[in-house]
C-alpha cells in the first residue's frame, strides 16, 4: 500500500528555520515525483514545485522559488521541505504528493504550519 | 506560468441536482494534461479525473471530464450528499509543478 507520512504540526516564531518530511513507503521512493503543495487558511490549492528523489532534481513554481528549499533522502525514502526564515505569511497547511505523470493519486496527511509571535 | 480560473466560484444546488464546473486555461493545455480533485473540510485532496475525461480508480460514474485546449468541464450528473465539497482543477506536465485553478465550492441549497 502506498503512504505518505509527513511529520507533525509546527508552531514557529517568525525568522526561525523550519524542516518539514515526507516519508514514502509501499513503492519504489526514487521513481516518483514528490511535490510539495501550500494551502492557506480558508483558501485554494497552490503548487510549490517538484522534486525527483532519484537525482535530487528540482522544479520551483515562480511565486516559491527562493523563498523555500527541497530536498530528499532516498536512503530512509523521506523527502523535506525547508524554510531558513519563517514569516507570518507561511502559516499554512502543506501537502507532499506523489505525483504520477503529473497528477496525484497519493497525498500526505498534511503538516499544519504555524508561524506567529 | 499557465492560469488556471474557475467558474463559478460556489455553486448552490441541492442533492439529485446536476453541477457543472468550468476550467478554463490563460493558454492550451498539451496532451489534455488535465485533472480535477475534490476536497473536503480536514481532508488531503481526492483525485477525481486525470487526461481530461478519464476517471480515477474508485470514482463513481457520476463524475465525468469533458474538454481540450483551454476550456475543460467537470459534471457530476446527480449530487449526492457526499458530493458538496469544493472542487480543483490542475494542469500539469510530468516534469513541472503545473497550476491549480482557484477551486469551485458546491454547496447544499
Amino acid at each position: 500500500e502506498v503512504q505518505l507520512v509527513q511529520s507533525g504540526a509546527e508552531v514557529k516564531k517568525p525568522g526561525e528555520s523550519l524542516k518539514i518530511s515526507c516519508k514514502g513507503s509501499g513503492y519504489i521512493f526514487t521513481n516518483y515525483w514528490i511535490g510539495w503543495v501550500r494551502q492557506m487558511p480558508g483558501k485554494g490549492l497552490e503548487w510549490m514545485g517538484i522534486i525527483y528523489p532519484g537525482d535530487s532534481d528540482t522544479r520551483y513554481s515562480p511565486s516559491f522559488q527562493g523563498q523555500v528549499t527541497f530536498s530528499a533522502d532516498k536512503s530512509i525514502s523521506t523527502a523535506y521541505l525547508q524554510w531558513s526564515s519563517l514569516k507570518a505569511s507561511d502559516t499554512a497547511m502543506y501537502y507532499c504528493a506523489r505525483r504520477d505523470g503529473g497528477y496525484v493519486y497519493y497525498w500526505g496527511q498534511g503538516t499544519l504550519v504555524t508561524v506567529s509571535s | 506560468e499557465i492560469v488556471l480560473t474557475q467558474s463559478p466560484g460556489t455553486l448552490s444546488l441541492s442533492p439529485g441536482e446536476r453541477a457543472t464546473l468550468s476550467c478554463r486555461a490563460s493558454q492550451s493545455v498539451s496532451s489534455s494534461y488535465l485533472a480535477w480533485y475534490q476536497q473536503k473540510p480536514g481532508q488531503a485532496p481526492r483525485l477525481l479525473i486525470y487526461g481530461a475525461s478519464s476517471r480515477a480508480t474508485g470514482i463513481p460514474d457520476r463524475f465525468s471530464g469533458s474538454g481540450s485546449g483551454t476550456d475543460f468541464t467537470l459534471t457530476i450528473s446527480r449530487l449526492e450528499p457526499e458530493d458538496f465539497a469544493v472542487y480543483y482543477c490542475q494542469q500539469y506536465a510530468t516534469s513541472s509543478p503545473g497550476t491549480f485553478g482557484g477551486g469551485s465550492k458546491v454547496e447544499i441549497k
